[in-house]
């Protein structure tokens, strides 16, 4: 298995663009976490999936920031507009029973 | 909702040093905790997985315990090398939460 992918690695927007963030789970595996991570503030959980399903969106910052899950081999993660405050590197996990396993993760730059 | 947090947040010692790395966690309805390796720029690697039934968990020179009554866990690395600096982060399922990690530097 290819392990979890992520699309694309480097992003650099304008303040204001829409930007969206992919992700490939393992295949066969259930569960889909996004995480933020910045230096001031680590690994920010902030949102996943179950099935498909969100389960818990508590740590999106703001309705700025959307994520999706159509179906069992892609998610999404969409910010618009978007702010300087949002680059950070965003990170994909996905596990199907107890280890959880990441991908390389996308750096956001908004100028 | 779960807090985990990770002590101490830097560690600097030199190669063949054994080492401690401390894990705590204030929720203990947890059903596994798993430690994970992040080199600079890069994405995250587990490294072990105890699960809440489990004592401990070791692979090669990393030896990994969980207390979970008192929302501990100790990442233990035997004879310490170069290779080995790295930040290391501990997280607790449900649902997979961080903490901030402690960055170890190993001197030659």
């Amino acid at each position: 298995d290819a392990g979890v992918i992520q699309s694309p690695r480097h992003e650099v927007t304008e303040m204001g663009q829409e930007v969206t963030l992919r992700c490939k789970p393992i295949s066969g595996h259930d569960y889909l976490f996004w995480y933020r991570q910045t230096m001031m503030r680590g690994l920010e959980l902030l949102i996943y999936f179950n099935n498909n399903v969100p389960i818990d969106d508590s740590g999106m910052p703001e309705d700025r920031f959307s994520a999706k899950m159509p179906n069992a081999s892609f998610s999404t993660l969409k910010i618009q507009p978007s702010e300087p405050r949002d680059s950070a590197v965003y990170f994909c996990a996905s596990r199907r029973t107890a280890e959880a396993f990441f991908g390389q993760g996308t750096r956001l730059t908004v100028v | 909702k779960q807090e985990v947090t990770q002590i101490p947040a830097a560690l600097s010692v030199p190669e063949g040093e054994n080492l401690v790395l401390n894990c705590s966690f204030t929720d203990s309805a947890i059903y596994n905790l798993q430690w994970f390796r992040q080199d600079p720029g890069k994405g995250l690697t587990s490294l072990l997985l105890i699960q809440s039934s489990q004592r401990e968990q070791t692979s090669g020179r990393l030896n990994a315990s969980l207390d979970k009554s008192s929302g501990r866990s100790t990442l233990y690395i035997a004879a310490s090398q170069p290779g080995d600096s790295a930040t290391y982060l501990c997280a607790v399922s449900p649902p997979l939460v961080f903490g901030k990690g402690t960055r170890l530097s190993v001197i030659a």
